[in-house]
């Protein structure tokens, strides 16, 4: 069974472009999560899916910051226009169900954004 | 506000050794206290978590934790380190409500080095 997928593994802009990372979670996953970890600093929660909504978005940066998961299954996350703040490690996670003590968080390997 | 705290950025053991990491969470109700575990090139796979019932937890590759409410700590041990367990170990709770489950508030992180 395949994992959490993300691409791109490693992107490098100009500061003021546009980024779009993509998140394929496992098949059947309605949670969909993604965090950020900016380097030196512990990884932090972005936003949260359930299927195709929002759950819960407290942890987006600021309105640069647009995800999307359109049809409930793949995500995306665009950055417009990047900041050099916004470098960092995005992880997307999925998990199954939605009741606590269940569904493991299943963590893709991460995309690296580079602003220069 | 919750907070998870995790003591050394940094720890190298040698092989053979303890392993002890040690990680505290400030928090009014003991919230649900996970170890993940980032393998170089890899996403991060849950270690263990503690949601209720017994306080010492038993997870995969050899590691257990135990909750102690008194202390509000989650400390990470393995009797014996092998070159494998190099990585980097993350302390991570999320509180007690069905909404909350999978919002992770992360530690720091500690990278762990093993030296033969």
């Amino acid at each position: 069974e395949a994992g959490v997928t993300q691409f791109p593994s490693h992107s490098v802009i100009e500061k003021g472009q546009t980024v779009t990372l993509r998140c394929d979670p496992i098949s059947g996953h309605d949670n969909l999560y993604w965090y950020r970890r900016v380097m030196g600093k512990e990884i932090k929660f972005l936003l949260h899916f359930v299927k195709e909504s929002k759950q819960d978005e407290s942890g987006m940066p600021n309105n640069r910051f647009l995800a999307e998961r359109t049809g409930g299954t793949y995500s995306t996350l665009k950055v417009q226009p990047a900041e050099l703040e916004d470098s960092g490690v995005y992880f997307c996670a999925s998990s199954q169900g939605t009741k606590p003590h269940t569904g493991e968080l299943f963590f893709g390997e991460g995309s690296r954004l580079t602003v220069l | 506000a919750q907070s998870v705290t995790q003591l050394g950025s940094h720890v190298s053991v040698s092989e053979g050794a303890l392993v002890l990491l040690r990680c505290n969470y400030s928090s009014s109700v003991p919230p649900y206290l996970f170890w993940y575990v980032q393998y170089p090139n890899q996403g991060l796979q849950l270690l263990l978590k503690y949601t209720t019932g017994a306080t010492l937890v038993k997870g995969i590759n050899g590691f257990e934790a135990e909750f102690k409410k008194s202390e509000t700590s989650f400390h990470l041990t393995k009797p014996s380190a092998h070159m494998s367990d190099a990585a980097e170990y993350f302390c991570a709770v999320s509180r007690r409500t069905t909404d909350s489950w999978g919002k992770f508030q992360f530690g720091a992180g500690t990278q762990v080095v093993v030296t033969p």
